[in-house]
């Protein structure tokens, strides 16, 4: 798999349910951001992970990092229509200024 | 909240034309990026700016590509003579550290080149 690739593509839940996303990377890593976009519009930073970090959370947003297993999750609890958007992993290494993006899963939330 | 401003939303140019698409970072932050993202695809990094210079580029920010900040407000990105392939959403994103800590994206120009 190519760095910075999430599944699954798609997701639809009801509101109220949790949303759970991965993300998988090939190499290592310095950090891991989860990014959201809607659609057509830019793309909001929600949470960083170090990589000596194992978890953190953020209101609803609950992020795990397994640098074992290269790979990340972003859980949403209690999902609401709001929440509908793309959601992207991306990863910086050794001394890049540079993110590296996922390919994004597209979460829709149904009401 | 403070907001990274970039304009045009929309841009349609000829093949071969130039544009430059403009962006206003947030007003405390140093470090300023450029990225695209072809439609259906990844974002990806085009450059990264600063104390007036790129600190690094990607390998699609060949030649026809040029950034500047001209005033200490704007940052601006130029394609020199456009391909088809140019078209994509240009974002624009600025931080107050290293922008491995977290970035603040602007909405994007849509860059459409016929």
């Amino acid at each position: 798999s190519q760095q910075g690739e999430e599944d699954p593509q798609a997701l639809s839940i009801q509101e109220g349910e949790n949303a759970t996303m991965n993300c998988s990377y090939k190499t290592s890593i310095n950090n891991l951001q989860w990014y959201r976009q809607n659609s057509g519009r830019g793309l909001v930073h929600l949470i960083l992970i170090r990589s000596n970090e194992r978890e953190k959370h953020s209101g609803r947003l609950r992020v795990t990092l397994d640098t074992s297993k290269k790979s990340s999750s972003l859980l949403i609890t209690a999902s609401r229509a709001a929440d509908t958007a793309s959601y992207f992993c991306a990863t910086d290494a050794g001394g890049n200024e540079k993110l590296t993006f996922g390919t994004g899963t597209r979460l829709t939330i149904i009401p | 909240e403070p907001e990274v401003t970039q304009t045009p939303s929309h841009q349609v140019t000829q093949m071969g034309q130039e544009v430059i698409l403009r962006c206003v970072p947030i007003s405390n932050h140093l470090y300023f990026y450029w990225y695209r993202q072809i439609l259906g695809q990844k974002v990806e990094f085009l450059v990264s700016f600063y104390n007036n210079e790129i600190s690094e580029k990607s390998e699609i920010f060949d030649d026809q590509f040029s950034v500047e900040r001209p005033d200490g407000s704007n940052f601006t990105l130029k394609i020199r003579s456009t391909k088809l392939e140019d078209s994509a959403m240009y974002f624009c994103a600025s931080s107050v550290l290293s922008g491995r800590r977290g970035y603040t994206f602007g909405s994007g120009t849509r860059l459409t080149v016929v």
